[in-house]
Order: structure tokens, then sequence, then C-alpha cells
């Protein structure tokens, strides 16, 4: 069975300041990682994705996500926070079945302080 | 850009009650789920359903719960005899066809069962 594990429930950074949302996985067979944003009362956004590739991957509004195999880990960054990127974070991992179901990550919730 | 759209937002119902919630999904989408988030809790799937049938359902996906694509466009899921823990978020999504990509979420039903 796939899972997902955020550690940190709650991530503080101060604007402009590098940020970093952990993330690890448990999948067999090769991992298909996405990131989603959720702004308080809104809907999942896609981030970005690792399905194969650079180990580096970039997504939307200047975020990036680091894939490591060997630590099975899929961390989301961003050079320069913004306020604006407060919200709630979720790693998910999908199943390599036609059905290709999403396990999502307890959610990380990101405060960037002005 | 197209969007996943449901409706209602918000949906407030007397425990017992049937209640369905309605899903438009991109319209040359192939698959599509159902997944809820408790309140302060992670996003759970709940079924997928592909060619007019369920390809996947989780173990909270019970007798209570049906989908169905009664038309070429929406897709809607059932809850028959609503009970209090059924309150949450639900989020419909949907993806293209073959290949390892991301859903697309709506914005989401606020379902609150009194």
């Amino acid at each position: 069975a796939q899972s997902v594990a955020q550690p940190e429930d709650q991530v503080n950074v101060a604007e402009g300041n590098p940020l970093t949302v952990k993330c690890t996985y448990s999948v067999s067979g090769n991992p298909y990682l996405f990131w989603y944003v959720q702004y308080p009362n809104r809907g999942l956004q896609f981030l970005l994705k690792y399905i194969t590739g650079d180990n580096l991957v970039k997504g939307s509004y200047g975020f990036e996500a680091e894939f490591n195999k060997s630590q099975t880990s899929f961390h989301l960054k961003k050079p320069s926070a913004l306020v604006s990127d407060s919200a709630l974070y979720f790693c998910a991992v999908r199943d390599n079945t036609n059905a290709g179901k999403s396990t999502f990550g307890d959610g990380t919730t990101l405060t960037v302080k002005p | 850009e197209p969007e996943v759209t449901q409706t209602p937002s918000h949906q407030v119902t007397q425990m017992g009650q049937e209640v369905i919630l309605r899903c438009v999904p991109i319209s040359n989408h192939l698959y599509f789920y159902w997944y809820r988030q408790i309140l302060g809790q992670k996003v759970e799937f709940l079924v997928s359903f592909y060619n007019n049938e369920i390809s996947e359902k989780s173990e909270i996906f019970d007798d209570q719960f049906s989908v169905e694509r009664p038309d070429g466009s929406n897709f809607t899921l059932k809850i028959r005899s609503t009970k209090l823990e059924d309150s949450a978020m639900y989020f419909c999504a949907s993806r293209p066809g073959l290949g390892l990509n991301e859903q697309f979420f709506g914005p989401g039903t606020r379902l609150t069962v009194l």
C-alpha cells in the first residue's frame, strides 16, 4: 500500500526567506508524486508533479520540488517566500493503475510572516 | 481555462436524509473521482469511476454511497441516509485519459449533517 508522510503540521517562515515543506513517501514500483495547495474555503490546486526525468521539478507560483529516490522524499521548496503563499499544502502519491487514485499526506500549514 | 465545478457549495441536511452532490468534470476527461476531507483532517479517497463503472472504491465507500454519471456532463455522489460523521468537504476530481497526469479538483461541497 502506498503512503505519504508530511512530518510537520506547521511551517513558519519570514517573507523573503527560502521555504521547505517536507514530504516522504512509500510506494511499490515507480512513484508518481504531486503537490497541491489549498487556500481557506477553496479546493485543491495543483502545483507540480514528478513522474520521471529530472529530480528537480518546477511548478506554479515559483515553487519547485526535489525528488530524492534514496531518501524517498519529495520536498517542496521556494527560494523566496511571499505572504500570499500562506496556505495548506498537501503532498500526494498516485498509484500506477489506470484508476490512479491519490493518497494524500496530512497536510502542512505554511505561514509566511511579513 | 476549463475547470471542475461542484454544486451546491454548501449543503445542510438532517441525519437520515438523502443528499446528492453534483459535479461537472472537465469535458474531455475520462476518469472521475470523489474525495472527502473531514474538518482538520487529510483528504481521503472515496471512489474512482471510468467508462461508466466504478474502478476502485475505499472502505469508506459503503452501501450508503453511490455514484452516477447520468448524462455526458454530470457526475454525482449520492449518500442514501446521512450520518453525523458524513459531515465533511467533498471534492470531485477528474483527469484526462491514459497517462500519468494530475487530477483536477473542484472547489468542493461542504456537507453539514445535523
